[in-house]
């Protein structure tokens, strides 16, 4: 059950552009939420979280948006850098303390072009 | 301050085998989750161990089973492999339950 999604398996933007990466989830009962990073041979790396009180978390070059009515929530870099060419998972939990419900998205590759 | 450690990083085995892999949190982490990463399928949720107890567990078959020891080291075994385990199995660890993750490296298996 893909209670996470996201649709687009792959995203190509050019260097100093804003990369948007989307990520749908089912669940109601989700009500945080997290961005991770992977590189090749390495394990994902965590990258932005937002809570369900809040509709924008920002970090630096990143912002991650929630709209909590569509069950829609996007990661924003910008200005992107090649360096942030990697493979982004969306995460969401129905309750901070049990990971059981923490379902992951397939993951959006992002390639930064220079 | 280490990172998580996971070993093997690669391994091939074959249907009907069993297998056993580890996984050293960092320091101090005294939670250890398990995930399945196949293509197109994202992070699979396996189990989660907190102070040598499984407190989660996912929807996977019995084959796939898990331990965590006093210094909070993990080790997670499947037997009887089929060849759709073939995958990554990431390890993460945190300091307590629900709190952020911070993934190893992972082990890729393959099942011929």
């Amino acid at each position: 059950d893909q209670q996470v999604k996201q649709n687009s398996p792959s995203l190509s933007v050019q260097e100093g552009r804003i990369s948007i990466l989307n990520c749908d989830y089912t669940n109601s009962m989700f009500d945080y939420f997290l961005w991770y990073k992977k590189y090749p041979a390495e394990g994902p790396t965590f990258l932005i979280s937002i809570s369900s009180i809040k509709d924008k978390n920002e970090d630096g070059r990143f912002t991650v948006f929630l709209n909590k009515s569509a069950k829609h929530l996007s990661l924003h870099i910008v200005p992107s850098q090649p360096g942030d060419s990697a493979v982004y998972f969306c995460a969401a939990s129905a309750q901070r303390g049990n990971n059981n419900d923490m379902r992951f998205g397939a993951g959006t590759r992002l390639t930064v072009k220079p | 301050k280490a990172g998580v450690t996971q070993t093997p990083r690669y391994l091939i085995k074959t249907r009907g085998q069993q297998v056993t892999l580890s996984c050293s949190p960092i320091s101090g982490h005294r939670s250890v989750s398990w995930y399945q990463q196949t293509p197109g399928q994202g992070l699979q949720f396996l189990f989660e161990y907190f102070s040598e107890t499984q407190r989660n567990k996912g929807n996977f078959p019995g084959r796939f089973s898990g331990r965590q020891f006093s210094n909070s080291r993990s080790e997670m075994n499947v037997s009887t492999l089929e060849l759709g385990d073939s995958a990554l199995y990431l390890c993460a660890s945190s300091l307590q339950s629900g709190e952020t993750q911070y993934f190893g490296p992972g082990t890729r298996l393959l099942v011929l």
